[in-house]
């Protein structure tokens, strides 16, 4: 059983502050990681997808790096705002059939 | 371009009745994917399906079984529910295998046993 770990569970931020959430996954049979956005009464959303170590990304605000020897992902929100109020949640994708195991997310919580 | 779509959206079933969902994927995408949602537990992936093909399976008894047809809409079924599949299913579609591509998620059907 391939274990993603993502921290903190929940985070409750003020308007305007930057924050940031680990996912950590197996560092053996990688072939991509990737983040969505889920927020209440809608449907996961997909942020990121990075397959190289090294990876960086960006998205408006919303940025992720990617370190696949030592199996860590940091997603990082710069000046936060209520709208992005969601749960993140990172999927690592790999194994002989690519399979995409998801971590049971970070809570985020962004009061005005 | 049209998004993932699920149906039903609500369903109430009593225990040991069984149930099917369907999904029907962007244009073009031939991956389907299933999960379970329930509280505290993220997603729990149930099956994948590439190409008619199941090519992933999770950790889930022999009671929750899938399909792919050959426009890749996907069903899933439930035999014998149990109080315990009550859950958000959400189904996601991908143009390759999940693992490798981005994930276009539906809105889900949320199942009640009674």
């Amino acid at each position: 059983i391939l274990n993603v770990e993502q921290s903190p569970q929940s985070l409750h931020v003020q308007e305007g502050d930057s924050t940031n959430f680990t996912c950590s996954f197996p560092s053996s049979n990688f072939y991509a990681l990737h983040w969505y956005r889920w927020e209440t009464a809608k449907s996961p959303e997909a942020l990121f997808v990075m397959t190289l170590n090294g990876d960086e990304k960006k998205k408006g605000r919303i940025s992720a790096t990617l370190n696949t020897k030592e199996g860590y992902s940091y997603l990082y929100i710069k000046g936060s705002q209520p709208e992005d109020s969601a749960t993140y949640l990172c999927a690592f994708g790999g194994g002989s059939n690519y399979k995409l195991t998801f971590g049971k997310g970070t809570l985020l919580t962004v009061n005005p | 371009k049209a998004g993932v779509t699920q149906t039903p959206r609500y369903l109430i079933k009593t225990r040991g009745q069984q149930v099917t969902l369907s999904c029907s994927p962007i244009s073009g995408h031939r991956s389907v994917s299933w999960y379970q949602q329930t509280p505290g537990q993220g997603l729990q992936f149930l099956f994948e399906y590439f190409s008619e093909t199941q090519r992933n399976k999770g950790n889930f008894p022999g009671r929750f079984s899938g399909r792919q047809f050959s426009n890749s809409r996907s069903e899933m079924n439930v035999s014998t529910l149990e109080l315990g599949d009550s859950a958000l299913y959400l189904c996601a579609s991908s143009l390759g295998l999940a693992g490798t591509y981005e994930q276009y998620f539906g809105p889900g059907t949320r199942l009640t046993v009674t």
